[in-house]
């Protein structure tokens, strides 16, 4: 498909436990972003790539949140010692890149909907 | 720094018109719009860029006011097929890819 595609769609896990989130952005976009969704809310921004480069990390609420995309397409989003605050849905979204002026849109996959018991 | 949508929630009869709102404290750059139906991606509808440009999709159309640091989104003869929770991001910078910060979501309902 051309889209975005998130893998696993549904994550439970335990309490102290690590989980892996992937992404795979839409082919030849240079932008990925990594985005939390609490039930209700509208997504909250966790972290962005351009290429392999995360140039923008602000957004990971603790240490225990890391994210990589070691050769500009794939990305994943590691969560180590799972608490239940990390429940909610994880998006990834991803953009062409066509220099500083202007915005390009974000394409979102259907996100990772994690459950920590 | 959130932006604020309103109203929170409207619902509506087919064909009915709607506007949505999407206001920020600090000085925009531009104005995303998504849509989101439960349990799926957001889809993208639009950007607006600052300048107070106004951008069409067929019976959905959005303005951005520089002003009053706001963006409105309007639906007319809204169909079934718009229901669902709207979303607007933005962003501060003037640069590609850069972060958006989105509002809490504007859920809006039509019936037949």
């Amino acid at each position: 498909g051309a889209g975005v595609s998130q893998s696993p769609r549904y994550k439970v896990a335990k309490r102290g436990q690590d989980v892996a989130l992937r992404c795979d952005p839409i082919s030849g976009h240079v932008s990925l972003f990594w985005y939390q969704q609490a039930l209700g809310q509208g997504p909250e921004f966790l972290t962005y790539f351009q290429n392999e480069a995360q140039l923008d990390k602000s957004g990971l609420p603790s240490d225990r949140f890391f994210a990589e995309r070691p050769e500009g397409s794939v990305s994943t989003l590691k969560i180590q010692r799972t608490q239940q605050e990390d429940s909610a849905v994880y998006l990834c979204a991803s953009s062409s890149y066509r220099g500083p002026r202007g915005n390009q849109p974000q394409h979102f996959g259907d996100g990772t909907r994690l459950s920590i018991l | 720094q959130q932006p604020v949508q309103s109203p929170q929630a409207v619902i509506l009869r087919e064909g009915e018109d709607a506007v949505i709102n999407c206001s920020s404290s600090k000085a925009l750059y531009s104005v995303h719009w998504y849509r989101q139906k439960h349990g799926e991606a957001p889809v993208f509808l639009m950007i607006l860029l600052k300048g107070g440009e106004q951008k069409g999709h067929e019976k959905i159309s959005a303005s951005f006011n520089e002003k009053k640091q706001q963006s409105s989104l309007y639906l007319t003869a809204s169909q079934l097929s718009y229901s669902g929770t709207y979303f607007c991001g933005t962003s501060w910078k003037e640069t590609s890819g850069s972060r958006l910060t989105f509002g809490e979501g504007t859920q809006l309902t039509v019936n037949p």
